[in-house]
């Protein structure tokens, strides 16, 4: 069965710092997608990345980019320049084939002023 | 123009209550999916449902019975609540193993408190 660790339950960082959220996850699939989700306060869920597992090349979106390695089954997740708006909750989640997205269990984010 | 709407976004019950959760979704999507996160905000996938059929079952009790009247809508229902079905579920829509949009759109959320 496949898992989802991310193994910081809370992280700080000084507004306009770097930041990286570790996510490791296990499968035996080659094909899979995997996904940055950032849940502030309002409790929306709200995707923040995506990556294909068969592409080489790591996802930036913005000031969010992903260090991908397949072969530790690694995926995380560096903000740049931080900022008072992304404290929030981060998951990381793992699309299988079969269509079932299972997530880590999250990382609370703290931006100090 | 809402893309996974689910309601009542607050529901409290008391104990033993019978009650459901609707959940809608406009963006053409064919796999659905509930999932439920609890005090400690781990996301856990209950149900998911592709073109209205059950794929995935998690262990969860039988008196959660989720129902997909078409591939747009997937209610759940749940019966003789417990204090412990306190938590947010949410509802999420994608497409099925397609080249873009593989990620999960989720609803707002549902808060469910039993008391």
């Amino acid at each position: 069965a496949q898992t989802v660790t991310q193994s910081q339950p809370e992280m700080s960082v000084q507004e306009a710092e770097t930041v990286t959220l570790s996510c490791t996850y296990d499968t035996s699939e080659s094909d899979y997608y995997l996904f940055w989700y950032k849940q502030p306060p309002s409790r929306q869920m709200i995707l923040v990345i995506r990556q294909e597992a068969y592409k080489q090349q790591n996802a930036t979106e913005n000031r969010f980019s992903v260090n991908f390695q397949k072969a530790a089954k690694s995926f995380s997740l560096k903000i740049s320049d931080s900022q008072l708006g992304d404290a929030a909750m981060y998951f990381c989640a793992y699309r299988s084939a079969s269509d079932k997205i299972i997530f880590g269990k999250g990382t609370r984010l703290h931006i100090l002023p | 123009d809402t893309a996974v709407s689910q309601t009542p976004k607050y529901l409290v019950t008391q104990m033993g209550n019978d009650k459901s959760i609707k959940c809608e979704q406009n963006l053409g999507h064919d796999t659905m999916y509930w999932y439920k996160q609890d005090s400690k905000k781990f996301l856990k996938i209950m149900f998911s449902y592709n073109n209205k059929e059950l794929i995935i079952n998690e262990t969860v009790p039988n008196r959660f019975s989720p129902k997909s009247p078409d591939k747009a809508h997937l209610n759940l229902h749940i019966n003789s609540l417990e204090l412990g079905d306190s938590a947010v579920y949410f509802c999420a829509s994608s497409h099925n193993s397609a080249p873009s949009d593989t990620e999960a759109f989720f609803g707002q959320g549902t808060r469910l408190t039993v008391v």
